[in-house]
């Protein structure tokens, strides 16, 4: 069985401040990842997908993830976060489609 | 395009009444999921179906929870009776396979308070 890990249950940040939110994983296949993002009283969006390939996955909101397969790391970055990036981030594995998320980093940008 | 629809949004019960929640997914998107996500926490699968058929069901307490989906389109999830311990978000989510890729759209889930 697959699992996830979200080493930072929240994440302070400055605006305009660099940010990086952590997440490992395990599994004995291959997998695919997946970061989504939750603003509160709403549903997941997501922001980004390692399916194959390259392993620096570009997302939306200028948000980009590095895949490591050694050390089994799927780490979320931005280089200057926004008032508006405050959410909930939630890193995923997929496997047979079926998806395990994380327990949730919290990203809070003070001005 | 439309996303996935959900309702209520908000429901608040008492203990051992009974609770339907209502699922709309995307249109041509043949798999749906049902999501429960505690407090502070990630979703859990409950459930999924490929068209109507439910082809994963193994984290869905039986004894309690139901749900189907007719004819492959809208689905539903029931609790009867709910215990507080299923105070929580539900969220429904969708996707349709291109190639070997897949990628699942949520709705904004119904967050269920049960006293």
């Amino acid at each position: 069985a697959q699992s996830v890990t979200q080493l930072d249950s929240q994440v302070p940040v400055f605006e305009e401040a660099p940010v990086e939110l952590r997440c490992n994983y395990s599994s004995s296949v291959s997998v695919y990842l997946f970061w989504y993002v939750q603003y509160p009283n709403q549903g997941l969006q997501l922001l980004l997908k390692y399916l194959s390939g390259s392993t620096l996955v570009k997302g939306i909101n200028g948000f980009e993830a590095e895949f490591n397969k050694s050390q089994t790391s799927f780490h979320l970055r931005k280089p200057s976060v926004h008032i508006s990036d405050t959410a909930e981030y939630f890193c995923a594995v997929s496997l047979r489609r079926a998806l395990t998320f994380g327990s949730g980093t919290r990203l809070q940008v003070q001005p | 395009e439309a996303g996935v629809v959900q309702s209520p949004r908000y429901k608040i019960i008492e203990k051992k009444q009974p609770v339907a929640f209502w699922c709309n997914p995307i249109s041509g998107h043949n798999t749906l999921y049902w999501y429960r996500q505690n407090l502070g926490q990630g979703p859990e699968l409950l459930i999924r179906y490929e068209n109507e058929e439910a082809v994963d069901d193994s984290q869905l307490p039986k004894d309690r929870f139901s749900a189907e989906r007719l004819k492959g389109v809208d689905s539903t999830l029931k609790i009867q009776p709910a215990e507080l311990g299923d105070s929580a978000v539900y969220l429904c989510a969708s996707s349709r396979i291109s190639g070997s890729e897949e990628t699942q759209y949520f709705g904004p889930g119904t967050r269920l308070l049960v006293l």
